[in-house]
């Protein structure tokens, strides 16, 4: 199992650029996690799927969309980057949200520098 | 909402102990969790503890009070690999069971 994979590692937009940050998972997980982390601010959660179709928002949504058409798939999608948007992005899974299956799976993130 | 506080920075010498504590306020309460993040990589899962008490794995435990609202994690026999970032999540109805991420604290492991 490949596990949480994210695409692309690193990546600089000009400020107005728009690009999909790709995240899919294997371990066939009904929930679906997209964080971003700032230098000393821990992890901040941007958008969160429950399953094929049904996402929400989480703490910290502006500037971002989701979708998710499959289990597997999970993008994030920055319409016009602003150099707040500078920061890694992690994309992570779980099986549910019950228990031990809260247990969240990371993939290895992308570092976004806006400029 | 949920408050989760751990100390930003810790340092330690090799071979030593160190307890990493995580204090939290929540309703719903609906388990605690730490992960371990070394520089520049992904967080990987350390301890899932939802009843009070200790939980061991080899050099590395954590300990729950939910009357307190209080955790630790403690590292025994400190190498210098465990030089990390350790984060505190809770997970509470109030947020959908998504585990709330407190800073994290940075150790570092020094000879």
């Amino acid at each position: 199992n490949a596990g949480v994979t994210q695409t692309p590692k690193f990546r600089i937009l000009k400020i107005g650029q728009s690009m999909t940050l790709q995240c899919a998972q294997d371990m066939n997980h009904n929930y679906m996690y997209w964080y971003r982390q700032d230098p000393g601010m821990g992890l901040k959660l941007i958008y969160y799927s429950v399953g094929a179709g049904i996402t929400d928002k989480g703490e910290v949504p502006n500037g971002y969309n989701v979708s998710r058409s499959t289990t597997e798939d999970f993008p994030l999608r920055l319409e016009l980057a602003a150099p707040s948007q500078t920061s890694v992005y992690f994309c992570a899974s779980s099986y549910g949200t019950s228990g031990a299956y809260n247990e969240q799976f990371f993939g290895p993130g992308t570092r976004l520098t806006v400029l | 909402g949920q408050n989760i506080d751990q100390p930003t920075e810790m340092t330690a010498t090799e071979g030593a102990i160190v307890q990493i504590n995580c204090t939290y306020q929540t309703s719903g309460f609906n388990g605690l969790f730490w992960y371990q993040q070394h520089a520049g990589e992904a967080p990987t899962f350390l301890f899932y503890n939802v009843l009070d008490g200790l939980e061991e794995k080899g050099r590395f435990s954590s300990f729950l009070s939910r009357s307190k609202g209080y955790s630790y994690l403690l590292l025994k026999e400190l190498q210098m690999k465990d030089s990390a970032s350790y984060l505190c999540a809770v997970s509470a109805s109030g947020g959908s069971y998504i585990p709330t991420f407190g800073r994290g604290t940075s150790l570092i492991v020094h000879p």
